[in-house]
């Protein structure tokens, strides 16, 4: 079936990178623009990043732009996200999401992962 | 930026009567080439991701009960359950898909009374 299994959250100290992972499944992910949305904890949902199907176009939230950076390899089948410089707002739990239209960049997301939790501490 | 504004925050309802649930966009996200409304409502229950129900503020995404219906248009929008169950709490979001970034209301909750 159609699936996202995100991976790679955990503890980190401010300061330090963490790189997730999203494994997609079920369906021709190629063609379908992936994104990054984040949820920290007792809030609402932030939209983080998006990147296009074939990996030619990015967009940030201004909150991790030239911190964070989303990438894909449609070989593998997978999404990731690079988180640098970390801070104590970027505790979250984050949750891949698929574009729900063929390859464009509209911004709805049909497909969740369960999502991964990141907490930065010292 | 555009801000999404939700009314109420919490809301509680009895079985079987309707909800509704308002959002209000700082800017329209209509758009004119297409004159469609580019917003989106989401369920969001505890321990599991976000759910998507409404796209195009009207239509209804696959699966999804046809008590849940969206209207609206430009800068105010609602989203009605006819007649509200037990699996229907949860929180509830809508989203504009105008421009990046893309922005969420501050969430909905709706329990029953």
């Amino acid at each position: 079936q159609v699936q996202l299994v995100e991976s790679g959250g955990g503890v980190v100290q401010p300061g330090r990178s963490l790189r997730l992972s999203c494994a997609a499944s079920g369906f021709t992910f190629s063609s379908h623009a992936m994104h990054w949305v984040r949820q920290a904890p007792g809030k609402g949902l932030e939209w983080v990043a998006v990147i296009s199907f074939d990996g030619s176009n990015k967009y940030y939230a201004d909150s991790v732009t030239g911190r964070f950076t989303i990438s894909r390899d449609n070989s593998k089948n997978t999404l990731w996200l690079q988180m640098n410089s970390l801070r104590a707002e970027d505790t979250a739990v984050y949750y891949c999401a698929r574009e729900r239209w063929l390859q464009l960049v509209l911004g709805a997301f049909d497909i969740w992962g369960q999502g991964t939790m990141v907490t930065v501490s010292s | 930026d555009i801000v999404m504004t939700q009314s109420p925050d919490s809301l509680a309802v009895s079985l079987g009567e309707r909800a509704i649930i308002n959002c209000k966009s700082s800017q329209s996200v209509l758009y004119s080439s297409d004159n469609k409304d580019y917003l989106a409502w989401y369920q969001h229950k505890p321990g599991q991701p976000p759910k998507l129900l409404i796209f195009w503020a009207s239509t209804r995404e696959s699966g999804v009960p046809d008590r849940f219906s969206g209207s609206g248009s430009g800068t105010d929008f609602a989203l009605t359950i006819s007649s509200l169950q037990a699996e229907d709490v949860a929180v509830y979001y809508c989203q504009q898909y105008y421009s990046t970034p893309y922005t969420f209301g501050q969430g909905t909750k709706l329990e029953i009374k």
